[in-house]
């Protein structure tokens, strides 16, 4: 079975660019979740679907970080304009439900300059 | 709300020795509690988790954890370390069944020859 695939593996971008990130889950994963993982941190839930629609989105910085769903598949995680303090690892999680077992991909690390 | 705190972010035992990494966690509701190894450049991979069954829970690669609710404490223990096992370790905490997960700051456990 594949696992959750993430790219790019790593991004260097400088301050106020935009960048991107892939995520495509487990087939058949209803829940998908991203991660922000500062170095020297535990993960931080930014926002978790459920098929197309959000679920909670409490923590995602919102005037700049945005995520989409739209197909309920694969989901992309946008920035802009970038802070050096965006600099983390962004991990994308699946699940089958939202009580099933999450599986982690490798997550994209970004370098913000 | 819920926290988790890690105690020591970097753990040295020798090949062979007792592996012991500390979580204690806060929650308003029972809580389910979960224990992730994340190897270098890879993501979060689940070892273990508690849902209110047994108190004693089993996961993988020998690892086991016990969940002890007068100390708000959920250890991590091996009896026998083995190379393999250097890595980060992060305890998480969710309030009900889902994957909204809360992560301690992690522990990084390096293991002597």
């Amino acid at each position: 079975e594949a696992g959750v695939a993430q790219s790019p593996r790593y991004k260097i971008i400088e301050k106020r660019q935009s960048v991107a990130f892939w995520c495509n889950p487990i087939s058949g994963h209803a829940t998908l979740y991203w991660y922000q993982q500062i170095l020297g941190q535990g993960p931080k839930l930014l926002i978790q679907f459920q098929n197309n629609g959000v679920v909670d989105d409490s923590q995602l910085p919102k005037d700049r970080f945005s995520a989409e769903r739209l197909k309920g598949v694969d989901s992309t995680l946008k920035i802009q304009p970038a802070k050096l303090e965006d600099s983390a690892v962004y991990l994308c999680a699946s699940s089958l439900d939202r009580t099933g077992q999450a599986f982690f991909g490798q997550g994209t690390r970004l370098t913000v300059v | 709300a819920q926290s988790v705190t890690q105690l020591g972010s970097h753990v040295s035992v020798s090949e062979g020795a007792l592996v012991l990494l500390r979580c204690n966690y806060s929650s308003s509701v029972p809580p389910y509690l979960f224990w992730y190894v994340q190897y270098p450049n890879q993501g979060l991979q689940l070892l273990l988790k508690y849902t209110s069954a047994a108190t004693l829970v089993k996961g993988i690669n020998g690892f086991e954890a016990e969940f002890k609710k007068s100390e708000t404490s959920f250890h991590l223990t091996k009896p026998s370390a083995h190379m393999s096992d250097a890595a980060e370790y992060f305890c998480a905490v969710t309030p009900n069944a889902g994957n909204m997960l809360t992560f301690g700051g992690g522990t990084r456990l390096m293991v002597k020859p």
